[in-house]
């Protein structure tokens, strides 16, 4: 079975620049996950998709970060203007449906804002 | 608001001295408690997920245990491969199915 796939691996921008990131979660998997993972510490949700409607975006800076879900498979991840602090991981992750189930990562892409 | 507090930050082991690693939370309710393992340049790789007090689970020389205020992740003889950082995540019963993470535990094992 294939895993979470994230693209690009790695990005380095200039502050204030913008920057897309593609996530194709698990097939089968109702639940998408993106989080924001600083480096020395845990991930950070940012925002939770049911299929393709949005059920937890309460920690994602609305006014720089955007997302969506389309057709309920694949993501996409955007900041504008991005800034110093944004530099992290970001992670997408996926899960069969909402519940105490696991979520499975994927290998994340790392952003470097200079 | 959900806290999740690993001890210790870093731990270093020869191979074969076996060790616990410690999970303190604070929830509301508890759904489900999360245990990763994230190597360098990965994603987290799920290990196991643990309900309600008193359940414990095993896979190969990991065992995790849950009470109601902590978790304990169990490393018997470690090798050199077990090095990597455990991520211990809690799920709470209101809101959404978000994991809460902990910083982790950077764990070195020493051939």
């Amino acid at each position: 079975e294939a895993g979470v796939a994230q693209s690009p691996r790695y990005k380095i921008i200039e502050k204030r620049q913008s920057v897309a990131f593609w996530c194709n979660p698990i097939s089968g998997h109702a639940t998408l996950y993106w989080y924001q993972q600083i480096l020395g510490q845990g991930p950070k949700l940012l925002i939770q998709f049911q299929n393709n409607g949005v059920v937890d975006d309460s920690q994602l800076p609305k006014d720089r970060f955007s997302a969506e879900r389309l057709k309920g498979v694949d993501s996409t991840l955007k900041i504008q203007p991005a800034k110093l602090e944004d530099s992290a991981v970001y992670l997408c992750a996926s899960s069969l449906a909402d519940g105490a189930y696991e979520q499975y990562f994927g290998p994340g892409t790392r952003l470097t804002v200079t | 608001e959900d806290q999740v507090t690993q001890s210790p930050e870093a731990l270093r082991l020869q191979e074969g001295e076996s060790s616990s690693l410690n999970c303190s939370y604070t929830v509301s309710g508890l759904r489900g408690l999360f245990w990763y393992r994230q190597d360098p340049g990965k994603g987290p790789e799920f290990l196991f997920t643990l309900y309600s007090a008193g359940e414990e689970k095993e896979k190969e020389r990991l065992k995790a245990t849950l009470t109601k205020k902590e978790s304990f992740l169990h490393i018997t003889a470690p090798k050199p491969e077990d090095s990597a950082t455990y991520l211990c995540a809690v799920q709470d019963r209101a809101g959404s199915y978000q994991l809460t993470f902990g910083k982790g535990t950077k764990l070195s094992v020493i051939p």
